[in-house]
């Protein structure tokens, strides 16, 4: 059993490009969540996906976006990146709603410059 | 607004102590809470999940009550090691907001040889 994979494992990117983070659930989970987790602090939810749909948002701002694979993989999209979006973004895999025991990536730390 | 702290943030204690991490909630309508481990730049580890039903959970040296009445749960760590060294992060998944985790802010564990 892999866990949860996620990548790239390291980023660089310029203010306003766009990025996309990538995860692949643990085999035998169906939900993904992902978190933004700033230097010092405890994991900020961004969004949840079940059956290819969005059913949970935190307040995060419409540059964040994401997407659920028919293979329950997920992408996280953000789009005109700020120096702000630096953060450590983990990637966690539920079964069901989310309500079971979830299980996180080791994380893809974004750096924006 | 459910809100999740752990005290203290840090901690520093000699190999082979045993000792207690704290995290409390404010709001009692919880599924679960989960206490995971995180080392430096890395993933979150899931060390632990109690029930709303639950009392408490143990693995190995690692024991987790849960007290929803007052919104507290420790974490007890027998015979502390220095591979026990990592932050230690709590997360409530609230009753009535689907699957998401909020966390603490974590508590830094040094254990010195």
């Amino acid at each position: 059993d892999a866990g949860v994979t996620q990548s790239p494992t390291h980023l660089i990117k310029t203010r306003g490009q766009q990025v996309t983070l990538r995860c692949s659930p643990k085999s035998g989970h169906d939900t993904v969540s992902w978190y933004q987790q700033a230097l010092g602090q405890g994991p900020q939810f961004i969004f949840q996906y079940y059956e290819e749909e969005e059913r949970q948002r935190g307040n995060f701002p419409d540059r964040f976006s994401g997407h659920q694979f028919p293979n329950y993989s997920s992408e996280l999209n953000v789009n005109a990146l700020l120096l702000g979006d630096s953060a450590l973004y983990l990637c966690a895999s539920s079964l069901g709603r989310g309500h079971t025991e979830a299980f996180f990536g080791q994380g893809t730390r974004l750096t924006v410059v | 607004k459910q809100e999740v702290t752990q005290i203290p943030a840090a901690l520093s204690v000699p190999e082979g102590e045993n000792l207690v991490l704290n995290c409390s909630f404010t709001d009692s309508a919880i599924y679960n809470l989960q206490w995971f481990r995180q080392d430096p730049g890395k993933g979150l580890t899931s060390l632990l999940l109690i029930q709303s039903s639950q009392r408490e959970q143990t693995s190995g040296r690692l024991n987790a009550s849960l007290d929803k009445s007052s919104g507290r749960s420790t974490l007890y760590i027998a015979a502390s090691q220095p591979g026990d060294s990592a932050t230690y992060l709590c997360a409530v998944r609230p009753g009535n907001q689907g699957g998401k985790l909020i966390f603490g802010q974590g508590t830094e564990l040094s254990v010195k040889p």
